[in-house]
This record gives C-alpha cells, structure tokens and sequence, in this order.
C-alpha cells in the first residue's frame, strides 16, 4: 500500500511569492492534517481536514489556506511568502477519528530567500 | 506558550542502554500521548502511545511510563541499538496535536 505522498519535495521561492504544496493521503483514509516543522523543533500543527471540511485550525495567519478535494487529497497554499515560512511542510492522513494513528508523508522542504 | 515540554533535547547511549526521554503537559484535557521517531528526511513514523487510564505501555525495546497525576510521561527504550538513533518527538492530543520540540538520540556502537 502507497503512504503519503506529497509533492513537491523541495522548493525554493522568494519572499513575496505564493507556493501551493500537495498531499495524498493513504487510500480509505479521509482526514489530512498540514503541520510546519521548523529545524529543531516538533511539528506545529496549521490545519486539519476531515470530509472536505475544515476541523481544525491552528495559530497560523491568514496568509495560510488549504482545501480538500472529493478524492481527499489535499492542497496548502501560502501567500506572501516570509523568510520565516522556509520550514518542513508536513502532511498526516488518518481514518478520521479524534484518537486515530496519523500517518505522516516525508513532507515538502520551502526555503524562502 | 509550549503545550508540551519535552526533554533532554539531545542524548547519548551507548549499545544495549536505555534510553529515557520525559515529557510533561499542563493541559488536564489532553486524552492520547503518542510518540513519534523520526529519521533525517522521513516524516514522523508513530513508535507507541497510551491513553490517560493507563500507567504503562510495553511493546517490544519500547515503553510508556504515564503518570497521571505529575501531568508527565516517558519513553524508555530498552536495549538501546544504533538504529534507534533518531529524533523522538512526545505528542498529546485534544481535538488537535501538541508536539514537544524533540530529542535526538543517539546510540553508539
């Protein structure tokens, strides 16, 4: 069974420029989850979606957005990119349950310069 | 303000030791403490996890140690090898997760 996958693996913008980074969560599973992982720190949590809804938003601003699609893949966008953005961008899928195993792609390396 | 705080940040075992690696939360809410290895560019693989009615979790090398009351819980990896060096990170869950800043661990030969 195909994990996570997400695209692209790395990327380099400048500040100011918009990325939309992709995810594929693993097949059945309906929730995808994006979190930013800063060198040497845990993973923050940005957003959770669950059945193409939003179910959970993190304390990111509103330069950060994300969609679901009716496949459950998922799509995180950022605008006006930051030096400050340039992190691991990683995505979990699981069933959907509160308690559910989340199951985590290799994630999208951003470096803003 | 830090959720989850983890500790040590780094530590070093040598073959067949144990490994411990603490965690404490102030969050009474939190309901499922999962805990993640990962390996320099993978995404966070789940090891084990425990929910707040249990004091501890054995599989195989790994164990939960939770305690309830002190709002603190640990991993201890038993028989410690160098292929368990990694980054280890604790996580605590309510309706989202919280994850502590990580421990890289490791193992000499």
């Amino acid at each position: 069974d195909a994990g996570v996958t997400q695209s692209p693996t790395h990327l380099i913008k400048t500040r100011g420029q918009h990325v939309t980074l992709r995810c594929s969560p693993i097949s059945g599973h309906k929730s995808v989850s994006w979190y930013q992982q800063v060198l040497g720190q845990g993973p923050q949590f940005i957003f959770q979606y669950y059945e193409k809804e939003e179910r959970g938003r993190g304390n990111f601003p509103d330069r950060f957005s994300a969609r679901q699609f009716p496949n459950y893949s998922s799509e995180l966008n950022v605008n006006a990119l930051l030096l400050g953005d340039s992190a691991l961008y990683l995505c979990a899928s699981s069933l959907g349950g509160a308690m559910d195993t989340q199951y985590f792609g290799p994630g999208t390396r951003l470096t803003v310069l | 303000q830090q959720q989850v705080k983890q500790s040590p940040q780094s530590l070093i075992v040598q073959k067949g030791g144990i490994s411990i690696i603490n965690c404490a939360y102030e969050n009474t809410a939190f309901d499922y403490f999962p805990w993640y290895q990962q390996f320099p560019g993978k995404g966070p693989a789940l090891l084990i996890a425990i929910r707040p009615d249990v004091s501890e979790k054995k599989e195989g090398r790994f164990t939960i140690s939770f305690n309830k009351s002190a709002k603190q819980f640990s991993l201890h990896i038993m028989d410690s090898q160098p292929g368990d060096s990694a980054t280890y990170f604790c996580a605590a869950n309510f309706n989202k997760f919280y994850f502590g800043s990580g421990t890289k661990l490791n193992v000499k030969p």
